[in-house]
């Protein structure tokens, strides 16, 4: 069974800019969970998608919008980017939303905003 | 407001130490609490998914307890070897939202 991941690894853009992450989630998972983590803090939640519906979001602006796919990958999109929003995203898959079942995690896309 | 809070924030053993750390979450409208393992340049990986009062969990020389009346969890490591140097990261569940705390880094000198 193949893991989940995330494309691209690495990404550099200016302030302002608008930027697109990448997650294929794990065969037989149809739930993904996008965080943002930040030096030296935990992973902050920022939406999840279930079945191609949004299925719940944390304490991020609208500027932060998602996208999942038939398929049950996803897209983590931010536009206007900002100076704070350089962090490490990372994208979870799960067989359900509920919370029962251990989280799968890509290897994160590290953005940096200059 | 959903505050998971880990301690400590960092800790330093030697080989063969056991050691413990805590987490911290609210007692209220529990669902489940998740346990992490993120060893550096790799994945979170999971190590257990707790969902009733009382759970304990084990896996090899690591185990978890809760206490969700109180609202905390114990993970503990028995006889630490290097391969453990790891970030540990709970993270508590409620309504589709999970949220993690800060972890706990782990270091096993040899």
């Amino acid at each position: 069974e193949t893991g989940v991941t995330q494309s691209p690894t690495h990404l550099i853009k200016t302030r302002g800019q608008q930027v697109t992450l990448r997650c294929s989630s794990q065969s037989g998972h149809n739930t993904v969970s996008w965080y943002q983590q930040a030096l030296g803090q935990g992973p902050q939640f920022i939406f999840q998608y279930y079945r191609e519906e949004e299925n719940g979001r944390g304490n991020f602006p609208p500027r932060f919008s998602g996208l999942q796919f038939p398929n049950y990958s996803s897209e983590l999109n931010v536009n206007a980017l900002e100076l704070d929003d350089s962090a490490l995203y990372l994208c979870a898959s799960s067989p359900t939303g509920t919370g029962g079942y251990g989280y799968t995690f890509g290897s994160g896309t590290r953005l940096t905003v200059v | 407001i959903l505050n998971v809070e880990q301690s400590p924030q960092s800790l330093h053993v030697q080989e063969g130490d056991s050691t413990n750390f805590t987490c911290s979450f609210p007692s209220s409208n529990f669902y489940a609490l998740h346990w992490y393992r993120w060893e550096t340049a790799k994945s979170p990986e999971a190590l257990f998914v707790m969902t009733l009062n009382g759970d304990e969990k084990k896996k090899g020389r690591i185990s978890a307890t809760l206490n969700t009346k109180e609202g905390y969890s114990y993970l503990y490591i028995k006889g630490s070897q290097p391969e453990d140097s790891a970030t540990y990261l709970c993270a508590f569940m409620r309504n589709n939202d999970m949220r993690f705390g800060a972890g706990t880094r782990l270091t096993v000198k040899p």
